[in-house]
């Protein structure tokens, strides 16, 4: 089925280690993204990037960098995992100026101990 | 910079009355509007989108949503909600259709019998 898939579903990690969340999409759309979701703080943006080859900061970069590998896939790496990155991480993507708002992931659930 | 209100966190209905879920966003022209839905464990899913044109927008699911320049709002509702409409719902902005999502800290809908 079209859409965006993220890999891993669940993950457990020691405070320190590192850790690379996937994000692949077959939308062939423009512009990806990386939020992540913690309770009562709605999604929060981490990066984006508008288009292959591009990446920018978001709302809440500190502890994330991420790599825009090809148009399909855009990777969020954790260097030094802390447990104030336990949390939803979600992947969305979409077309340039397209209005059809995002098409989402179903999430990564991040724990870090 | 935009931003996004959802004055209530939490919202308890009877199966079978009506719904209002209130947004407010901040920003100076007309911005493009979202809401989207999100059930337990899952991803976020589009209900429905303003940009330009009517300011009532139909969605999916039996839900709509109006604008409102003059008070800076978007607020979604749904005539008879039935008990598969608990869920968590965000409302969002962005100031163009290249820009990213800006989400509100979301709204839990719960319904009882």
């Amino acid at each position: 089925n079209a859409g965006v898939t993220q890999t891993p579903k669940f993950q457990v990690l020691k405070t320190g280690q590192s850790m690379t969340l996937q994000c692949a999409q077959d939308m062939n759309h423009n512009s990806m993204y990386w939020y992540r979701q913690d309770p009562g703080m709605g999604l929060r943006l981490i990066y984006y990037s508008a288009s292959e080859g591009t990446t920018d900061k978001g709302e809440v970069p500190n502890g994330y960098n991420v790599s825009r590998l090809n148009k399909r896939e855009f990777s969020l790496r954790l260097e030094s995992a802390a447990p104030s990155q336990t949390s939803v991480y979600f992947c969305a993507s979409r077309d340039l100026g397209q209005m059809r708002g995002y098409t989402f992931g179903s999430g990564t659930r991040l724990t870090v101990v | 910079a935009q931003s996004v209100t959802q004055p209530d966190i939490h919202i308890t209905v009877s199966e079978g009355a009506s719904l209002e879920l209130r947004c407010n966003y901040s920003y100076g022209a007309t911005p493009y509007l979202f809401w989207y839905v999100q059930s337990p464990g899952q991803g976020l899913q589009l209900l429905l989108k303003y940009f330009s044109g009517d300011t009532l927008v139909q969605g999916i699911k039996g839900f709509e949503a109006e604008f409102k320049r003059s008070q800076s709002s978007f607020n979604l509702r749904k005539p008879s909600v039935h008990w598969s409409d608990a869920a968590e719902y965000f409302c969002a902005v962005a100031s163009s259709g290249n820009t990213p999502l800006v989400f509100g800290k979301g709204t839990r809908l719960s319904v009882i019998a």
